[in-house]
């Protein structure tokens, strides 16, 4: 699996959209792009995922560029909630299930 | 209803006893997950089971030893604990093609 790079940690002001860079350069094609969260003492929880095209939920959007070397996954109006690790993960989708390797991640810090 | 759910939340045992962590699901997903979360907060993944059967299997010690007895359940049993066993253990499911893994709320295994 490719491996991922993100800031160690981020600030964002409570209200304000927080944008979570990823790279993601050796990226291959069957390859999508995971994001999950951990709040703090709780298990992970799945965001979003995407493999080509740009992708949003109720949760977030994910931006995936062209070349899809780097995303950004963007939380349009942080709350206090959102404050957790976020985790950015490159994985082919196999049929026994996936195998997510997670890194350091980033730790979003929302603030008042 | 949980979804994911461990028990117990909380294991405090010594040194070269035998234990084990149950995990069951109410999501009627195929493919469960054990992860490992080692003190400086890496997840890894140990196995995968896919339909009761074995997928993905790490390098992990032959003293872990994963049972299926349904798709609804997969426990980890431990033998003769170590001290660096001592870490948070997640179970997670998902519906096989499908990336969304849910999270079970952790076992924090502590080994004196």
């Amino acid at each position: 699996d490719a491996k991922t790079t993100q800031p160690t940690s981020m600030d964002c002001a409570e209200g304000r959209a927080a944008n979570l860079p990823c790279n993601h350069s050796t990226i291959s094609g069957n390859e999508y792009v995971y994001w999950y969260r951990q709040i703090h003492s709780q298990g992970p929880q799945y965001i979003i995922h995407g493999l080509k095209n740009n992708e949003t939920n109720e949760m977030a959007s994910l931006i995936i560029t062209e070349d899809r070397k780097s995303s950004t996954l963007i939380l349009p109006h942080a709350t206090l909630r959102d404050t957790a690790v976020y985790y950015c993960i490159v994985s082919v989708l196999t049929g026994g299930g996936n195998k997510l390797t997670f890194g350091t991640g980033t730790q979003l810090k929302v603030e008042l | 209803d949980t979804a994911v759910s461990q028990t117990p939340k909380y294991l405090v045992t010594q040194m070269g006893n035998d234990k084990s962590i149950k995990c069951e699901q109410n999501l009627g997903h195929d493919t469960m997950y054990w992860y490992k979360q080692d003190s400086k907060k890496f997840l890894k993944i140990m196995f995968s089971y896919n339909n009761k059967e074995l997928i993905i299997n790490e390098t992990v010690p032959n003293r872990f030893s994963p049972k299926s007895p349904d798709k609804a359940h997969l426990n980890l049993h431990i033998n003769s604990l170590e001290l660096g066993d001592s870490a948070v253990y997640f179970c997670a499911s998902s519906p096989g093609h499908f990336p969304e893994a849910f999270f079970g709320q952790g076992t924090r295994l502590t080994v004196v």
